[in-house]
């Protein structure tokens, strides 16, 4: 069965500092891959998506992704994280025919 | 464009109740899926319906069932329910089958379920 794993649970950075959560997935055929945010109180939002094409994938509010199949990796990336950054990051794939898996999340607290 | 809308927003229940949560998705969008989300597992899916089927089913007990009306309206129903069912479920619409096909998935925002 497909998995997801995001080995960092709570990220802690300060405002201006560079951001990047990683994510790995394992092993299968064609594989969709997914960034979501979820801000305090809010609903969970996609942040960006890699189907097919150019590995490093442009989302909202300045973040990106890039996928490396060589490494079953697609870490996330911001290069300078704000205050309202704060929230609860998902990477999420779907591998085949398979179902949509999450991995368990990665808390990120900027402090101002 | 009306996002996809969950009812109720919370609900109280007591061990062995049962309950039926509500999902209206995107206008146009004809996949529902199910998440349940908590602290310890994290988000797990439950099913996905496409045009009143289930297309894919998680690894949870029968008690959490669930069913697509032809308007792509979905109910999910959780019977004898535990403490451990408490939790935030979690609707998600998408314009078609969503494995395979890069379809995005559009949440709502979630039903807060506790059992006491």
């Amino acid at each position: 069965a497909q998995s997801v794993s995001q080995h960092n649970h709570h990220v802690i950075l300060s405002e201006a500092a560079s951001l990047e959560l990683g994510c790995n997935y394992s092993y299968g055929g064609t594989v969709n891959l997914f960034w979501y945010v979820q801000y305090p109180g809010q609903h969970l939002q996609l942040l960006l998506k890699y189907f097919s094409g150019d590995p490093l994938v442009k989302g909202i509010k300045g973040f990106e992704a890039e996928f490396i199949k060589s490494k079953f990796s697609f870490n996330l990336r911001k290069p300078s994280v704000q205050w309202s950054d704060t929230a609860e990051y998902f990477c999420a794939v779907v591998i085949g025919n398979e179902k949509l898996t999450f991995g368990t999340g990665t808390r990120l607290t900027i402090i101002p | 464009k009306a996002g996809v809308t969950q009812t109720p927003r919370y609900l109280i229940k007591t061990r062995g109740q049962q309950v039926t949560l509500s999902c209206s998705p995107i206008s146009g969008h004809r996949s529902v899926s199910w998440y349940q989300q908590t602290p310890g597992q994290g988000l797990q899916f439950l099913f996905e319906y496409f045009s009143e089927t289930q297309r894919n089913k998680g690894n949870f007990p029968g008690r959490f069932s669930g069913r697509q009306f032809s308007n792509s309206r979905s109910e999910m129903n959780v019977s004898t329910l535990e403490l451990g069912d408490s939790a935030l479920y979690l609707c998600a619409s998408s314009l078609g089958v969503l494995a395979g096909l890069g379809n995005e998935q559009f949440f709502g925002p979630g039903t807060r379920l506790t059992v006491l």
